[in-house]
């Protein structure tokens, strides 16, 4: 049974880089999609992107120019980078596989970006 | 890309059958057949209950179902438990290979 665990700081001061990983256990990360999506507290989930490999991934428009995922299979975990964080990057940053209906997801890691 | 539209908030009694509902456009509900619903308990990770609009993953209910009409999926929870009070999500495919999520819809059961 696949399980999805993401880790990272929990305080992010603002303007730095968020960094994310999420490792997977029991299976291999290749070859499927994976996904990351957040939850700022108290409200809805918003998609941040998928990816499949370092050539194939898709992000949400609205972080395009500060968003990077990456994989590493020797790991096999995946990563997430969001640059130049404000508050509103405040959320519960959850993992997940798959793109269009994802299963299973991580716990989830809160990322509160504060000074 | 717009969140797809659900009601805020939906009710019904022990027993009984709940429809939620998922309006989005001819770019996402009405054109892929991905549309998926997830429930969330409070503190809890989402969980997967429907995908590609109507099939059910293994594990879940068969109370759980799925529908589209148009540009608006559905979900039916049908025999109403206590355990099934949660905020419900939708989402579908983009034309712009995005996905995009509803706003969500809490369910509170009488």
């Amino acid at each position: 049974q696949v399980q999805l665990q993401e880790s990272g700081p929990g305080l992010v001061r603002p303007s730095e880089t968020l960094s994310l990983t999420c490792a997977v256990s029991g299976g291999s990360i290749t070859p499927y999609y994976w996904s990351w999506i957040r939850q700022p507290p108290g409200k809805g989930l918003e998609w941040l992107g998928h990816i499949y490999s370092s050539a194939i991934n898709t992000y949400n428009p609205s972080l395009k120019s500060r968003i990077t995922m990456s994989l590493d299979t020797s790991r096999n975990q995946i990563s997430l980078r969001l640059t130049s964080v404000s508050a509103a990057d405040t959320a519960v940053y959850y993992c997940a596989r798959g793109t269009w209906g994802v299963t299973p997801w991580g716990l989830g890691t809160l990322v509160i970006v504060s000074s | 890309q717009s969140a797809l539209t659900q009601p805020t908030s939906v009710s019904g009694s022990l027993g009984q059958s709940v429809t939620i509902s998922c309006t989005g456009t001819t770019n996402d509900v009405g054109a892929y057949n991905s549309a998926s619903w997830y429930q969330q308990h409070p503190g809890k990770a989402p969980k997967l209950l429907i995908y590609d609009i109507s099939n059910r993953p293994s594990g879940i209910s068969t109370r759980f179902s799925g529908s589209r009409s148009g540009n608006t999926a559905s979900l039916t929870i049908s025999g109403l438990q206590a355990d099934d009070e949660a905020d419900y999500y939708c989402s579908s495919r983009t034309s712009s290979g995005t996905l995009v999520f509803g706003g969500g819809a809490k369910l509170t059961v009488l």
